[in-house]
């Protein structure tokens, strides 16, 4: 089986920009999670999106914001960007049990200007 | 919100010693947790979980112990290998959720 896919890889963006990131799930994975990584908040939870509807969000302003597609493959999105957006963005895949293992993608490297 | 061990320490070994990484976390409603490993330049690959109704569960050269009194969770490698390397996070969730949250980090480095 294919593992998680995330694209881009790298992306550069100014502030004030927005941009969307791109994960394709596991085959037969209905739960999608994202995560934000950066060296002084280590990694935090952004949201969780099971067969097309958010069932779980983290602490982050309104600014980000996902959404899940019928084929189980989700987008995130972040408006407005600031510099302390430039991150590591992971996406995760899982069953959609709860309390289960979640497979990572390698991640969006996200630099904002 | 909780935590889980946010610090990021360095843990260097020997190559063929045992390791031994520990994580502490903050939510006495923790009821999963997972160990995972990350390298540069890639995602969070999983090694091991265990479920708070065990203690101890067992992996292929990894074992994962649970102290629930002392809400402690440790990760154990046995002779550690120079591929083992890397960044390792512990990260704990409750009530049937896949809402991690991961612990600080702590660096493995492997001398040959």
């Amino acid at each position: 089986k294919a593992g998680v896919t995330q694209t881009p890889r790298y992306l550069i963006k100014t502030r004030g920009q927005q941009v969307t990131l791109s994960c394709s799930p596991i085959s037969g994975h209905r739960s999608v999670s994202w995560y934000q990584q950066t060296p002084g908040q280590g990694l935090q939870f952004l949201f969780e999106y099971f067969s097309e509807t958010q069932r779980n969000k983290g602490n982050f302003p309104g600014r980000f914001s996902g959404r899940q597609f019928s084929n189980s493959r989700s987008e995130m999105n972040v408006s407005t960007l600031e510099l302390g957006d430039s991150a590591l963005y992971l996406c995760a895949s899982s069953m959609g049990q709860g309390n289960e293992k979640l497979f990572f993608g390698s991640g969006t490297q996200l630099s904002v200007l | 919100g909780e935590s889980v061990g946010l610090h990021l320490p360095t843990l260097s070994v020997q190559e063929g010693d045992n390791s031994i990484i520990n994580c502490a976390y903050s939510n006495s409603a923790s009821d999963y947790f997972i160990w995972y490993k990350q390298e540069s330049g890639k995602g969070p690959q999983f090694i091991i979980d265990i479920r708070s109704n065990m203690d101890k569960r067992q992996g292929q050269r990894v074992t994962v112990l649970l102290n629930k009194t002392v809400k402690h969770l440790s990760l154990q490698i046995a002779a550690t290998q120079p591929g083992d390397s890397a960044v390792y996070f512990c990260a704990e969730t409750y009530n049937a959720g896949n809402m991690l949250t991961f612990g600080g980090g702590t660096r493995l480095m492997v001398k040959p």
